[in-house]
């Protein structure tokens, strides 16, 4: 099955870039998606389709995908950001499964 | 606001069954494609089940395939996940999400946890 790879943490000062790797064999013909989930709460849809962005999701979020390498960028860091980001793809091809990334913890300094 | 809410989740015996129960609103579940995913206590996502609109299709992780059940209740307009044959592995926070275009989870409930006890 496919699999997608993530760092585990990051840590980033405030106002600084945050850069989130998510790898994957040939993972630009796939869609990516990313979640944020903060402590004790359900994950949030924070990019679909490699870079779109939901109604509500700042512009600081960002979302790019080529090679074997998918990425989240959050610009300008805030304290309110310090969350896990999880990548996840639909792997329609081969076992029909849903796969995440094993996730990211952002650590705001 | 749309919105999903799980319930039924306990603690139960290994080799025990369970039945998770979502259901929505400000939309209707009947509409779209619908999945349980879970988190294990410190752990990752797990996408577990999901369901075509019509319930024509309907897939699973391996791990849960021939113990769990995912169903649709039409007149209640709700989604139904059967767990038998429990395992301690199984032990989860188990979230209802909405599909969208069957690639995307785009709305999430707030879950309900699921332990497996000997």
């Amino acid at each position: 099955s496919y699999v997608l790879t993530q760092p585990p943490s990051v840590s980033v000062a405030p106002g600084e870039t945050a850069s989130i790797t998510c790898g994957g064999n040939d993972i630009e013909r796939m869609s990516v998606h990313w979640y944020q989930q903060r402590p004790g709460q359900a994950p949030l849809l924070l990019i679909y389709f490699d870079s779109g962005r939901p109604s509500g999701i700042p512009e600081r979020f960002s979302g790019s995908n080529s090679g074997n390498t998918a990425t989240l960028t959050i610009s300008r860091v805030e304290a309110g950001d310090e969350a896990d980001y999880y990548c996840q793809v639909w792997d329609n091809i081969g076992d029909h499964d849903y796969v995440f990334g094993g996730g990211t913890k952002v650590t705001v300094l | 606001e749309e919105l999903l809410v799980e319930s039924g989740g306990a603690l139960v015996q290994t080799g025990g069954s369970l039945r998770l129960s979502c259901v929505a609103s400000g939309f209707s579940l009947s509409t779209y494609c619908m999945s349980w995913v879970r988190q294990a206590p410190g752990k990752g996502l797990e996408w577990v089940a999901n369901i075509k609109e019509d319930g024509s299709e309907i897939y699973y992780v391996d791990s849960v395939k021939g113990r769990f059940t995912i169903s649709r209740d039409y007149a209640k307009d709700s989604l139904d996940l059967q767990m038998n044959s429990v395992r301690a592995e199984d032990t989860a926070l188990y979230y209802c999400a909405r599909l969208y275009g069957y690639d995307v989870f785009d709305i999430w409930g707030q879950g309900t946890m699921v332990t497996v006890s000997s």
